[in-house]
Parts: C-alpha cells; structure tokens; sequence
C-alpha cells in the first residue's frame, strides 16, 4: 500500500520564526511532488508542487525534495499567523495522487 | 489561471433528498476531474475519478449507486448523492486535473451537505 506520512502536530512556531514540515513517501517511483494548505471549513490550495530533487523557492516559501530518502518538506520563512492551518503532503506516481493526513501549524503572535 | 467552481457551497434538507453538487473547470479542460469527502478533522477521502466520456472509477467502499458520477464534458463534473441520509452529511470537494498527469489538482471550494 502506497502511503505518504506527516507528523499531525500541532506544530507551533512564533511569529516571525520558520516553520519546517516534513513528509515522507514510501513509493520510490514517485515523480511528483505538492504541498496544499487548507484552512479550517475550507478547501485545500496548491502552495507548491515540486518535481525533482533539491530546492524549490517561491516567496516566503521553500519546498524541499530527496528522492533518495523518500523525503519531501516545506520551509516557511518569516511565519505570519496567517500561515495557521493543515498543510498536506500529496504525492504522485504512476497511479493516483495520495494525500497525507496533513501537519497542523499554529503561528504563535 | 486554473480556476476550479464548485457549486452549491452548502446544502441543507430533509433526510431521502437527492443533492446535485456541480464542479466546473473554469478557464481550463480538465479530462480528469475527482470527488473527495472530509469528515471534520479527518483527512481527505478520495470517493471516486472521472474522466469525460467515460464511467467513473469508485474507490473501495464507495457505493456507486448511492454517489452518481457523471461527467459529461471537459468543464464539469457533477455528483448526485441519491436519497440521502445524515450519515452522509459531510464536506464534498472536486478538484480537476489541468494538464498532464503529473500535473497538481486544483480544487472546488467544496460544498458542505447537511442532511436533517
């Protein structure tokens, strides 16, 4: 069975600090990579979709990406409280997108 | 761009209700287009793929009769909850594929169906 963990936090973080939230996939084959944000009573938001390995800017975000580790994270820099919400980890192969459970993050004022 | 409607945005009525909830792609085609369900503070559930022209793919579990699928162009998709009861209250999202395969889902802004 093709499973993509996270860590369910909370995970707090003060305002200002980076974030870091880590995913990890157990396909081998898979080929790409996304990170969403969903807000309570909300639909998810692609943040960043990230397709080979190393570094990946955009903004005050980075998404991480380690094939041979089966690793993926997302960098928030300069956490705003608005960043409070559930980021999930979705990962493709050659099959379905599967989604992780979702890290909660909560930016402490 | 990739801008994904979905339609209606909440839904209340009585238990043995059929509900209609539509899910369009709006400046994009989207071949590939599927339905989720969210419990609250659960993880998303992939109930079904549907791809235009064709029957839908239901996941394990899914009842196919009870969760009608169609989706009859490259824009929308709709998904009709036949007769239901409030068990089947939840958060209803689409998303659509835009591109090739490898490509993000982009997603609805998801209907919430309470039934009485």
């Amino acid at each position: 069975q093709k499973e993509v963990e996270q860590n369910s936090g909370p995970l707090s973080v003060p305002e200002g600090a980076i974030a870091s939230l880590n995913c990890t996939y157990s396909d081998r084959g898979s080929q790409s990579f996304f990170w969403y944000r969903q807000y309570s009573g909300k639909s998810p938001e692609l943040i960043m979709s990230i397709y080979s390995n190393g570094d990946k800017e955009d903004g005050r975000f980075t998404a991480q990406l380690n094939k041979a580790s089966q690793y993926v994270s997302l960098l928030i820099r300069d956490s705003q409280p608005s960043d409070s919400a559930t980021y999930l980890c979705a990962v493709k192969g050659d099959d379905k997108i599967i989604f992780g459970k979702g890290t909660r993050l909560h930016i402490l004022p | 761009g990739a801008v994904v409607s979905q339609h209606p945005s909440r839904v209340i009525c009585k238990s043995g209700t059929s509900v209609k909830i539509e899910c369009r792609s709006l400046d994009f085609q989207a071949t590939t287009m599927f339905w989720y369900r969210q419990f609250p503070k659960q993880s998303l559930m992939l109930m079904a793929t549907s791809n235009e022209g064709s029957k839908a793919t239901y996941e394990q579990g899914v009842e196919k009769d009870k969760f009608l699928i169609n989706h009859a162009s490259l824009t929308l998709s709709t998904l009709t909850v036949t007769s239901a009861h409030p068990e089947d209250s939840s958060f209803y999202i689409c998303s659509a594929l835009q591109g090739p395969p490898n490509q993000p889902q982009h997603f609805g802004d998801g209907t919430r169906l309470s039934i009485l």
